[in-house]
């Protein structure tokens, strides 16, 4: 079983502040995705790391995959109230899809 | 834009009764998915299917079963609901050989 740990579970931050959050393991993953999901909704993809190293930004969000491929980060700047909701990753394994329990951010206007 | 709709948001049944929760996808995807999501534990997988009439157990398939009658849609089915079925019903579906799963809003299943 490949599991996923996030920290922090829950976080609350101001307008404007800077913020980064983990997903850790001891497998090693083929890809691995972050999604954002909103109150009383499903989660929505937000990006797929693929390779080792490798670091890709959307917007103000910077996600990395670490080089052995056993961790990732999400790095938000200055955040926003709309940036508020579930982050979640997810690792691809063996022919499946494990996901983290997620990161609760809430950012106060 | 792919959709994925679930019937109903919010389900209040009593324990023992059978529970139908149904899913649609209007993208012809090959493979869906039932996960439930609960606070502290993530999503965690109960069944999928790769194609009409075709199911595949996930991590916690005890108490449920699935049907796949059409390519589009993909039921759960809770034979005897218990109260620790209460949950987040999440479904999703994707392409073969894909990573990006595509979400349903989910339905919230209150077992009394």
């Amino acid at each position: 079983t490949q599991l996923l740990e996030q920290s922090p579970q829950f976080l609350s931050i101001q307008e404007g502040e800077n913020l980064t959050v983990y997903c850790n393991s001891s497998s090693v993953f083929s890809s691995l995705q972050w999604y954002r999901q909103e109150p009383g909704e499903g989660p929505v993809l937000l990006v797929t790391v693929v390779t080792g190293g490798e670091v890709k930004k959307l917007k103000r969000l910077t996600f990395q995959f670490g080089d052995a491929r056993k961790d990732s980060s999400l790095h938000i700047t200055a955040a926003q109230p709309g940036d508020t909701g579930l982050y979640l990753c997810a690792g691809e394994g063996n022919n499946d899809m494990r996901f983290g329990a997620g990161t609760r951010l809430t950012v106060k206007p | 834009d792919v959709k994925v709709t679930q019937s109903s948001r919010y389900l209040v049944k009593r324990t023992g009764e059978k529970v139908f929760l149904e899913c649609v996808q209007d993208m012809d995807h090959e493979n869906m998915f039932w996960y439930r999501q609960d606070p502290g534990l993530g999503l965690r997988l109960i069944y999928f299917s790769y194609d009409v009439k075709m199911k595949e157990k996930g991590d916690i398939p005890e108490g449920y079963s699935v049907s796949r009658e059409k390519k589009e849609r993909f039921s759960l089915i809770l034979e005897s609901a218990s109260t620790n079925q209460t949950s987040m019903y999440l479904c999703a579906s994707s392409l073969p050989a894909t990573r990006t799963q595509y979400f349903g809003p989910g339905t919230r299943l209150t077992v009394l």
